[in-house]
């Protein structure tokens, strides 16, 4: 079956615009992630939900990054006001259950660059 | 908190050649170990896991043995091939946190050639 699919794969925004990512995971699946990753860096966790739920979001660097996952498939993370610091690639992973040491499918990643 | 390191690269090594990428960890916790692969222009993918003490992981000729009272878990290969050049990642997931979130080291680029 399709993979965790992400969209777009490439965003050039200009600083102060508000970007919209979005992930669609593996049908079925219960638990969805968003990464960040930097250049040359591993991914850093930035938030996660257990159907549409969002019980952690300990990760989001600041107020202007805003996720959500309304019907329990499809999530959306936001960013607005983009700074260049929020250059990066998005990642999105899923996992068939909720907790529990799951194998976690990544997505291609969204690159974002804020000129 | 919770974080993991591994050795700088790139490794560069010729075709089967032996393999090790080290990778220790440091977990409140009892985490579950991972190395994940992500080969040019493709996204992640889980290459072998364990979650408990002395397990093995292995895949695609890769092993990996979770080791406790040295909080690591190092990634090896007997014979590496050029289909293996990749970036690695070693990864934790800690039940502190219900195993809700991945902690990845910094990756280590593996270059092999002919």
């Amino acid at each position: 079956g399709a993979g965790v699919s992400q969209s777009p794969r490439y965003k050039v925004a200009k600083r102060g615009q508000d970007v919209a990512l979005r992930c669609d995971p593996i049908s079925g699946h219960v638990s969805l992630f968003w990464y960040q990753q930097a250049l040359g860096q591993g991914p850093e966790f930035l938030t996660y939900f257990q159907n549409e739920a969002q019980l952690d979001k300990s990760g989001l660097p600041s107020d202007r990054f805003f996720a959500e996952r309304p019907e329990g498939s499809v999530s959306t993370l936001k960013i607005q006001r983009t700074q260049q610091e929020d250059s990066a690639v998005y990642l999105c992973a899923s996992s068939p259950l909720a907790g529990g040491p799951d194998t976690q499918y990544f997505g291609p990643g969204t690159r974002l660059t804020v000129l | 908190g919770d974080s993991v390191t591994q050795m700088e690269g790139p490794v560069t090594l010729s075709e089967e050649a032996f393999l090790t990428i080290n990778c220790t960890y440091t977990a409140t916790g009892y985490p579950s170990l991972f190395w994940y692969v992500q080969y040019p222009g493709e996204g992640l993918q889980l290459l072998l896991k364990a979650t408990k003490a002395d397990d093995k992981g292995s895949n695609k000729g890769f092993e990996a043995t979770y080791r406790k009272e040295t909080t690591s878990f190092h990634l090896e290969k007997g014979s590496v091939q050029v289909s293996d050049s990749a970036v690695y990642f070693c990864a934790l997931s800690d039940r502190n946190t219900g195993f809700q979130k991945l902690v990845f080291g910094t990756g280590t680029r593996l270059l092999v050639s002919p």
